[in-house]
């Protein structure tokens, strides 16, 4: 596997539910990033990892909930999710400390029953 | 309030010419600018970057040119591929905070009629 990888890709949940996505990064990078896209929005920041110490929550409800085990694997466990919170979940990757460019997984599209 | 705006929602263009996306941005500390395309059901791949120190950065046939008095960048592709349709993104880091955070527009459609 190169670059960014997520799992799964569509993920399909009752708002009671329990879940997780995960992300991994094979570019040897030091920070990585969740986001969330809805329509017609910009990308949403939601959490920063740097060296697998979380630097950024962006006032993201605790309904999510981030996990960071090493620079190469993110995770964001879900429960009691709402409908609103129906969107594409991307996750990144950059060298961090000076290295801005980030790079992304291909995102898990989520939808919430 | 958006710090990073991209006012034009789609862009058609004939195969061959020139396609120009506009990027508008409000925060003078922004100092690194990157553009990213982004395909149906796939993530955002980067394009191009541009430091605030320069005004032009250059690769094959993208280019990016950066106004800092006016708050302003563009990229520019020449010549337009079909395959270049995609929705374009542009985003600015923000030094502050200490964090690696990038501030992403609403994205630019891209349409290459052959």
């Amino acid at each position: 596997e190169t670059g960014v990888t997520q799992t799964p890709r569509h993920l399909v949940m009752g708002m009671t539910n329990k879940k997780s996505l995960k992300c991994e990064q094979h570019l040897g990078h030091n920070a990585m990033y969740w986001y969330k896209q809805s329509a017609k929005k910009p990308l949403e920041l939601m959490f920063v990892y740097n060296f697998k110490e979380q630097t950024e929550n962006n006032s993201v409800p605790s309904r999510f909930s981030p996990e960071c085990p090493n620079s190469s694997h993110l995770f964001l466990h879900l429960h009691t999710l709402q409908p609103e919170d129906s969107a594409l979940y991307l996750c990144a990757s950059s060298q961090g400390s000076g290295g801005y460019t980030q790079y992304f997984g291909p995102g898990t599209r989520l939808t919430v029953l | 309030d958006q710090q990073v705006k991209q006012n034009s929602p789609s862009l058609s263009v004939q195969e061959g010419r020139i396609s120009i996306l506009n990027c508008d941005y409000t925060n003078s500390m922004f100092d690194y600018f990157l553009w990213y395309k982004k395909y149906p059901a796939e993530g955002p791949t980067f394009l191009i970057s541009i430091s605030s120190i320069k005004d032009k950065n250059e690769d094959g046939r993208f280019t990016v040119f950066l106004n800092k008095s006016a708050k302003h960048l563009s990229l520019h592709i020449v010549p337009s591929q079909p395959g270049d349709s995609a929705v374009y993104f542009c985003a600015a880091r923000d030094p502050q905070g200490g964090s690696e955070k990038l501030v992403f527009g609403k994205g630019t459609k891209l349409t290459v009629n052959p």
